[in-house]
């Protein structure tokens, strides 16, 4: 079965450092996300991608962060100057479009700690 | 703006027995979906169940079903014969039918099937 692929599973940085999160939505999905879970709390939207733009971005979703799709699978998120409030949890999510559009699929997240 | 609550931080429940988890959102829209996601401790997002707002018949998938009560904005989740692999966070999340689709999701409940 197709799945979200995510990489690293975990990510141990300095505050100050920059860090690419990088995903693999499946192969004929259309829209992309990332989303935060900061540990214990909800899972937070940051941004949403579609046709090689950003459609949505939330508050959280900074000057510090930028999201690419550098070629026809990967898409990637990254933090510029990372900062401890920046530890968390961090979901890629993909979903198709059309009919089948609301059904987003998760990848197993990247684990973000930031010392 | 959109809301989702869960009300029930913690639930736990014997092995083979029924749980209901509660689910109320807010919104304006007149057409939208609902989710539940379960976390297992490996804290990958899995989809459990969709309602689509415009659909009266309740969704069900195998032992997981939904109670969608529109007027009172309310979407439990039914659980019958608990397995021990049903123990996890469980999600409840909502999306509007427009544009970008992100996922708005509650706090979360934290599920515990006793063996």
């Amino acid at each position: 079965e197709p799945e979200v692929t995510q990489t690293p599973s975990h990510q141990v940085t300095q505050m100050g450092q920059e860090v690419i999160l990088r995903c693999v939505p499946i192969s004929n999905h259309l829209y992309f996300y990332w989303y935060r879970q900061i540990l214990g709390q909800k899972v937070e939207f940051l941004v949403s991608f579609y046709n090689n733009e950003i459609s949505e971005k939330s508050e959280i979703f900074d000057d510090q962060f930028s999201v690419e799709r550098p070629d026809g699978s990967n898409f990637t998120l990254k933090i510029r100057s990372t900062k401890l409030e920046d530890s968390a949890m961090y979901f890629c999510a993909s979903s198709e479009g059309g009919t089948a559009k609301n059904i987003q699929y998760f990848g197993a997240g990247t684990r973000l700690s930031v010392l | 703006a959109q809301t989702v609550t869960q009300s029930q931080p913690e639930m736990s429940v014997q092995e083979a027995e029924t749980v209901t988890l509660s689910c109320t959102y807010d919104t304006s829209e007149n057409n939208y979906y609902l989710f539940w996601y379960k976390q297992p401790p490996s804290r990958q997002m899995i989809l459990v169940i969709r309602q689509e707002a415009y659909k009266q018949q309740n969704a069900t998938e195998n032992r997981f079903s939904v109670n969608f009560q529109k007027a009172a904005k309310s979407f439990s989740l039914k659980i019958s014969d608990s397995q021990l692999g049903d123990t996890a966070m469980y999600f409840c999340a909502f999306t509007t039918n427009f544009g970008n689709e992100k996922l708005t999701f509650g706090t979360g409940t934290r599920l515990t099937i006793i063996p």
